[in-house]
């Protein structure tokens, strides 16, 4: 059982280039989430999927889309890479009949656009 | 809307010694609160909730918190740390009705020294 794993951990890119983040979870949850992590503003919300097949916006969505591939698997993509979009970005998923609302979160991607 | 308030962004101690880090909310409607922790390197994981019932709640390493109805409290104590607590705690809200999203904090860095 690895719970939430993300993909890749690591990355840089150049401002313009594209790229899409993996998020994949083995716990059956329906709902799942896209975070960004930025120094001295906590998590900030981008997208979240309460149940397969919807997705919906979150605080920050400017400048990135989502694909809810399947129950398991959640993706983040960013079009165009600006350096704001710089951070951590953390997949999480929750599941209403564990009892409210923990999340599950995945261990991170580190993103530097330069 | 819910906002979640962590004055401190940093709290050094030293070990053994007791901590407080602070946590206010705001919300027009009823909340359930959370505090998350983050060990460097590594997602976001539950260290402790309230939902209902009693207004203490307590992790397994000794960590607690009160709610605090009249003064939109949530303040997170532990009567003697460890090196091993060194961490970023975030307190988080979400509404009890509806789709619950969390809303956090920016988060207090707690510095456990010798």
């Amino acid at each position: 059982n690895a719970g939430v794993t993300q993909t890749p951990k690591f990355q840089v890119l150049k401002t313009g280039q594209s790229m899409t983040l993996q998020c994949a979870q083995d716990m059956n949850h329906n709902s799942m989430y896209w975070y960004r992590q930025d120094p001295g503003m906590g998590l900030r919300l981008i997208y979240y999927s309460a149940s397969e097949g919807t997705t919906d916006k979150g605080e920050v969505p400017n400048g990135y889309n989502v694909s809810r591939l399947n129950k398991r698997e959640f993706s983040l993509r960013l079009e165009s890479a600006a350096p704001s979009q710089t951070s951590v970005y953390f997949c999480a998923s929750s599941d209403a009949r564990q009892g409210p609302y923990e999340q599950y979160f995945g261990p991170g991607t580190r993103l530097t656009v330069t | 809307a819910q906002s979640v308030t962590q004055l401190d962004s940093q709290v050094p101690v030293f070990e053994e010694a007791p901590v407080e880090l602070r946590c206010n909310y705001s919300s027009s409607v009823s909340v359930y609160l959370f505090w998350y922790v983050q060990y460097p390197n590594q997602g976001l994981q539950l260290l402790l909730k309230y939902l209902s019932g009693s207004t203490l709640v307590e992790s397994i390493n000794g960590f607690e918190a009160e709610f605090n109805k009249s003064q939109t409290s949530f303040h997170l104590r532990k009567p003697s740390v460890h090196i091993s607590d060194t961490a970023e705690y975030f307190c988080a809200v979400s509404k009890r009705t509806g789709f619950q999203k969390l809303v956090f904090g920016t988060g207090t860095r707690l510095l456990v020294s010798p």
